[in-house]
């Protein structure tokens, strides 16, 4: 059980914010919500990680619906090297050592 | 250069061969992690140590064996390799908190074949 849903495949093109959406609808107060990405050929990457506020660092930006119910990931300017298969892990604190990855979103960047 | 090491990267053996798959890491992370990838259904978790001589199972420890006898290496271990151990291993780790409040970091992968 993943404990998260995402889309199978989005595209993008060169250049343009790209949001990859997640629903994690049965998420609990101390879950946080994870991204990570896979690109072809190499081993899973941290993107990004945050609890209730929105979070910004220099890969991606956060976005946490105020319920807690669902999340987005926002590549603000899309590049050929960003194609890769994105992941949204609920990481429950109660469980914390196991991480559950889903089946993700295969991201495709176009020119 | 800080990293997570996998050895071998390729290997192909045969059904009840015992292998080991070594990973090192030299961040001085407690946390570290065996996954497996299989195609439509993601990355599962085998096993994981929070740190030397603490190990528990993962969502699929089946058939694996895993120690934690130094902090820098995590070994994953094949008694008795079958077909359908055929995967893609991975290799994580993470400082203090298991990946919840830092991030992990992840291994190039081994690539397993068991005839």
């Amino acid at each position: 059980d993943a404990k998260t849903t995402q889309p199978n495949s989005m595209e993008s093109n060169e250049e343009e914010p790209v949001h990859l959406p997640c629903n994690h609808s049965t998420i609990s107060g101390t879950d946080y919500i994870h991204w990570y990405r896979q690109l072809p050929s190499q081993g899973p990457e941290y993107v990004i990680h945050g609890l209730t506020s929105n979070v910004n660092n220099r890969m991606a930006s956060l976005a946490i619906a105020e319920d807690r119910k669902s999340s987005t990931l926002i590549l603000h300017r899309a590049t050929l090297r960003d194609a890769a298969v994105y992941y949204c892990i609920r990481f429950d604190t109660g469980t914390a050592s196991k991480l559950t990855f889903g089946t993700g979103t295969r991201l495709q960047v176009t020119l | 250069e800080a990293q997570v090491t996998q050895n071998p990267r390729y290997l192909i053996t045969v059904t009840g061969k015992k292998l080991t798959v070594t990973c090192s890491q030299n961040m001085n992370h407690e946390y570290m992690s065996w996954y497996r990838q299989d195609p439509g259904l993601g990355l599962r978790q085998i096993y994981y140590s929070m740190n030397v001589e603490v190990t528990d199972k993962g969502d699929v420890p089946e058939g694996y064996k895993v120690s934690r006898k130094e902090k820098r290496n995590f070994p994953l271990i094949l008694e008795s390799p079958s077909p359908n151990q055929t995967s893609l291993y991975f290799c994580a780790s993470s400082p203090l908190g298991g990946g919840v409040y830092n991030e992990q970091f992840f291994g190039p992968g081994t690539r397993l074949t068991v005839l």
